[in-house]
């Protein structure tokens, strides 16, 4: 059972487009981060979120977790191939358990 | 520089041969945890350490060990490995968990024939 599921699942794209992946639950989580991966390395931390409804910014990407603390959106605006890569969003639950989505791999083709 | 230093970086090892996968961090950070990547699975959480002396299971723990004497060093044991446990592993460390996020190490591909 996936606790958290991500939509899409896959992603090309031209660049210069925007760009919208979802990581949706019915559970409540602590927090939500997003992570990229390139293949054969490790994730690397994009963004913590802790509040419901709150909003970050990162450069082109934006993200934000919902009211309810149970899912999050990762907006990419003019997508890059640079921004080539596999996106995993991951909840924390109390007792510190993370869960990660299964993942959006995203293609930017120049 | 902050890092997570897994090793190997590459296995291969037969059925029930014993083998230790090491993971440091140079953070000072209190809480680690290991992961096993596969397709279409996804990242699963193996065990995990919020302390010196203090493990926890995660979601798929059966047929792992681990063990944390120090705060830096979280090694991942297989006292009997299975083709099963063919996979990715990561190790992944961090300030506080759930609040601060991880920082990863570059994995260990171990395959069990």
């Amino acid at each position: 059972t996936q606790l958290l599921e991500q939509s899409p699942q896959f992603l090309s794209i031209q660049e210069g487009e925007n760009l919208t992946v979802y990581c949706n639950s019915s559970s409540v989580f602590s927090s939500l981060q997003w992570y990229r991966q390139e293949p054969g390395e490790g994730p690397v931390l994009l963004v913590t979120v802790v509040t419901g409804g709150e909003v970050k910014k990162l450069k082109r990407l934006t993200f934000q977790f919902g009211d309810a603390r149970k899912d999050s959106s990762l907006h990419i605006t003019a997508a890059q191939p640079g921004d080539t890569g596999l996106y995993l969003c991951a909840g924390a639950q109390p007792g510190n358990q993370f869960y990660f989505g299964t993942g959006t791999s995203l293609t930017v083709i120049p | 520089e902050a890092q997570v230093t897994q090793n190997p970086r590459y296995l291969i090892t037969v059925t029930g041969k014993k083998l230790t996968v090491t993971c440091s961090q140079n953070m000072n950070h209190e809480y680690m945890s290991w992961y096993r990547q596969d397709p279409g699975l996804g990242l699963r959480q193996i065990y995990y350490s919020m302390n010196v002396e203090v493990t926890d299971k995660g979601d798929v723990p059966e047929g792992y060990k681990v063990s944390r004497k120090e705060k830096r060093n979280f090694p991942l044991i297989l006292e009997s490995p299975s083709p099963n446990q063919t996979s990715l592993y990561f190790c992944a460390s961090s300030f506080s968990g759930w609040a601060h996020g991880y920082t990863f190490g570059s994995g260990t591909r171990l395959t069990v024939v």
